[in-house]
Formats: C-alpha cells, structure tokens, sequence
C-alpha cells in the first residue's frame, strides 16, 4: 500500500519568511497528491493537488507545491509566511480510492 | 453551500461502552468517508462509501466498529464496545465522486475514552 513520510515534525519560521514543508511518498504507480491544513479545531482543508501534467501546482492562499517523481517527494512551498499559516500541515497521496495521509508538520510562526 | 456536518463535537465515555456519531455530507456528494485521527498522528481511513455501499473498508476493526449510510445520504459510525485505544478525532469528509475528487472534511468528533 501507499505511504507517505514527513520528515519535519515541527517548523518555525518568521512571519514574511519562505517555507518548504517536505514530502515523500511511496507508490507503484503514478500518484495522485494532496497537501491539506488542519488549523486548530477545525476540519482539514484542501490547499493543492496533483494528478497529472504540470509537476509545479498552485494552491489557494499563496502556497504552491512541486511534484519530483525521481526523489518521490511533493514539497510545499510559499514565499512569505503569514501569522494566519500557523496550522498542522498534512500531506496525502492517493491509489486505488485509498488515502493515505502523513504524521504531519505543526507550523509556527514567529512575529 | 453548507458543509460537511458532525455531531456530537465532543464525547467523553467510558471503556466498554458504545457511542455513534452522525455525519452529513454536502448535499449532492456521492463519496462518504470516516477517518480517525488520533492525537500526533495524520487521518487513517476507516471506511468509505459510494452512494450507499461500501467502497473500501479495509481498515476498520470490524469487531467493534461499524458504520452504515443509509439512502446514501446520511452516514453513522458506530463503536461498541469502545476502548482506551480510540480516543481520536472522527473525521467525516465527502467527495463528489471517488476519492481523486477534492474531499471537503466536517470539524470532527472529539472522542475521550476513560
């Protein structure tokens, strides 16, 4: 079956600061890719998915992800952190209508 | 359009005793799914439906878990008897059509089992 490994339990980055939550999974086929935010209390949301074409995906709120089938990884990215990013991070990839998410990153961000 | 509901938010039991919790996804989603999320952990599958039948159910412990979605709407999760071990969060989330299609999550039902 599917799995996937963040590596990054915690990060914390400074509020206007570039961010990179990593990615890897391990799938046979070609996967299909997800990146959620969990914020505290609330539902996961959505935030970008992969399923084909264009390996560097954009997502809502500024984040973007890039998909490298060589390192079997699915980084996500954003340019300038806001206080408001601060949230649990999940990444997920899906096969045969069985998802499979990771442990997580827990974001803080600094004033 | 209104989400992804769940209820109860919170449940405190004891070892041994049942529970069920009650979800109703979008209106017009086809894909019902349960998952449980314990704390430090991401969500694990427990169950999905298409419609009204069961689509994947690989994960659930079928010995005291069940789940039934009626008229392929509604959907409950049930625990009989509970234990320690599921204290977690249960997440409903439901998808237009299969599970490639964004699945939209409800706030989740916090379980304690003492």
């Amino acid at each position: 079956a599917q799995s996937v490994t963040q590596p990054d339990i915690h990060i914390t980055v400074s509020e206007g600061a570039s961010l990179e939550l990593r990615c890897n999974y391990s799938y046979g086929a070609t996967p299909y890719l997800f990146w959620y935010v969990q914020s505290p209390g609330q539902g996961l949301q959505l935030l970008l998915k992969y399923f084909s074409g264009d390996t560097l995906v954009q997502g809502i709120k500024g984040f973007e992800a890039e998909f490298k089938r060589s390192q079997s990884s699915f980084n996500l990215r954003k340019p300038s952190v806001h206080w408001s990013d601060a949230a649990e991070y999940f990444c997920a990839v899906e096969g045969n209508n069985d998802m499979r998410f990771g442990a997580g990153t827990r974001l803080t961000v600094k004033p | 359009e209104a989400g992804v509901a769940q209820s109860p938010r919170y449940k405190i039991i004891e070892k041994r005793q049942s529970v069920a919790f009650w979800c109703n996804p979008i209106s017009g989603h086809a894909t019902l799914y349960w998952y449980q999320q314990i704390l430090g952990q991401g969500p694990k599958l427990l169950i999905q439906f298409q419609n009204n039948g069961v689509v994947d159910d690989s994960q659930l412990p079928k010995d005291r878990f069940s789940a039934e979605r009626l008229k392929g709407v509604d959907s409950t999760l049930k625990i009989q008897p509970a234990k320690l071990e599921d204290s977690a969060v249960y997440l409903c989330a439901s998808s237009s059509a299969g599970s490639q299609e964004t699945q939209y999550f409800g706030p989740g039902t916090r379980l304690l089992v003492l």
